[in-house]
């Protein structure tokens, strides 16, 4: 079986700090890996789409990378903001089907 | 742009009853998901439809059946509701399957509550 984890679960920081996300799987045979944005009351917005031929992607001040060989990605956030406050997920494709972290709540006081 | 559309927002049952969730999209999407969130498991996969007319199990179908009469609409159905069925339930949906370069985009849920 599948198992996505994400740590921290929990991550306060200044504004303008430079942060990592962190996400694992456990069978590295993914199709593809994305990450989400979501803010209380609200369902998720996809951020990045990792396909597993690809080592990365960029959108404005987010990169993700993908190491399937090791069964890790990361969602780096340069110069965060207070409207970076959010939970973010990670979800991987395996075996016809999405498994999703249980996310890091991101606190990114002014 | 409606994207996806959840109803209702809220609900309260009772242990017994029976209730549908609607989940309408207006993307001419292929594929359409049923997920239900819990506090410290993330969103698991309920059942899915890879086009009109379809459905198949995901990780927890148990409880629950699903129907894609059109392609616009994926309906959730709860027979006999459960308290370990309170959840929040989030629709979903996609142009091409989940393996592709083509994102999920998500509803705003139905927080569903059983007593």
């Amino acid at each position: 079986k599948q198992e996505v984890t994400q740590i921290p679960a929990a991550l306060s920081v200044p504004e303008g700090e430079n942060l990592v996300l962190n996400c694992s799987f456990t069978d590295s045979a993914i199709y593809n890996l994305q990450w989400f944005r979501q803010d209380p009351g609200k369902g998720l917005t996809s951020l990045l789409l990792i396909q597993s031929s690809q080592r990365e992607q960029t959108s404005g001040r987010l990169n993700a990378s993908l190491d399937k060989s090791s069964g890790r990605s990361t969602l780096y956030i340069a110069a965060s903001q207070p409207g970076d406050s959010a939970t973010y997920l990670c979800a991987v494709w395996w075996f016809n089907k999405f498994y999703f972290g249980s996310g890091t709540k991101l606190n990114v006081k002014p | 742009n409606a994207g996806v559309t959840q109803t209702p927002k809220f609900r309260v049952l009772k242990t017994g009853q029976s209730m549908t969730l609607l989940c309408a999209q207006d993307m001419n999407h292929e594929y359409m998901y049923w997920y239900r969130q819990d506090p410290g498991m993330g969103l698991r996969l309920i059942h899915y439809s890879v086009g009109e007319g379809t459905t198949a199990k995901g990780e927890v179908p148990d409880g629950y059946n699903v129907s894609r009469l059109k392609k616009q609409n994926f309906l959730l159905g709860l027979e006999s509701a459960a308290p370990s069925q309170t959840s929040v339930y989030f629709c979903a949906s996609s142009r091409g399957p989940g393996g592709s370069n083509q994102p999920q985009h998500f509803g705003d849920g139905t927080r569903l509550s059983i007593l």
